[in-house]
């Protein structure tokens, strides 16, 4: 069975400070996919990032860079320079599809980052 | 290219009613997916079809929950005989492959 585990529930930082927000994740296959997810206030889910099992490299995205680490089954995701726009809940999520790459979203339960003025 | 569109947003409805929510996925996505957000909770699977067919409803209650997606059309989601532990968050994803775009979702109120 999958599981995802976001253990930080709530995050609250000054804007301009770096925030690291932690996933780990649970599977038997060798072949998955992770995924970042925020959702802002207004409620609509964004997708930010997928990510396959077989490629490692971290990636850099303006303020947003990512640091998947089989060896830990973590798939972390980092905030630089936090700006008050990045307020939002963010989740964490694995699928391992049978065949291609269709297959359902298993969610962490989400963390809420607060960023203050 | 128009987004994911679910509607109605917010649906409001008395318990032993009937709730049905619409999804239209991306142009050219045949990948529908619905999820449920609990309060305090995560998002959780319910049922994927594509198009006539379905092919995971591994998350669906056993009752009163179905799922469609015809040919012409968008997809259902449908509630029959609602009870207040289904008000939630109900949210539509459409993908063309591996990655899956979410709709802005329909809050189910039951009162």
């Amino acid at each position: 069975a999958q599981k995802v585990t976001q253990a930080q529930t709530e995050i609250s930082v000054v804007e301009k400070e770096d925030v690291t927000l932690d996933c780990v994740y649970e599977t038997r296959d060798t072949t998955y996919y992770l995924f970042w997810y925020k959702q802002p206030p207004s409620g609509e889910l964004v997708f930010l990032i997928r990510r396959n099992s077989f490629d490692e490299q971290n990636e850099i995205s303006g303020r947003y860079s990512w640091n998947f680490q089989k060896s830990t089954s973590s798939f972390n995701f980092t905030i630089t320079a936090s700006q008050v726009v990045d307020s939002a809940v963010y989740f964490c999520a694995l699928s391992t599809p049978p065949d291609g790459a269709n297959s359902k979203l298993t969610f962490g339960k989400g963390i809420t980052l607060s960023v203050r003025p | 290219n128009a987004g994911v569109m679910q509607n109605p947003r917010h649906l409001v409805r008395r318990r032993g009613q009937e709730a049905r929510l619409r999804c239209s996925p991306m142009k050219g996505h045949s990948h529908v997916y619905w999820y449920r957000q609990l309060p305090e909770e995560g998002l959780k699977f319910m049922v994927y079809l594509q198009k006539e067919n379905i092919i995971d409803e591994s998350g669906m209650p056993k009752e009163r929950f179905s799922a469609e997606f015809p040919k012409e059309g968008p997809s259902i989601l449908r509630i029959q005989q609602v009870v207040r532990g289904d008000s939630a968050a109900y949210f539509c994803a459409s993908s063309p492959s591996a990655i899956q775009y979410f709709g802005p979702g329909t809050r189910l109120l039951v009162l």
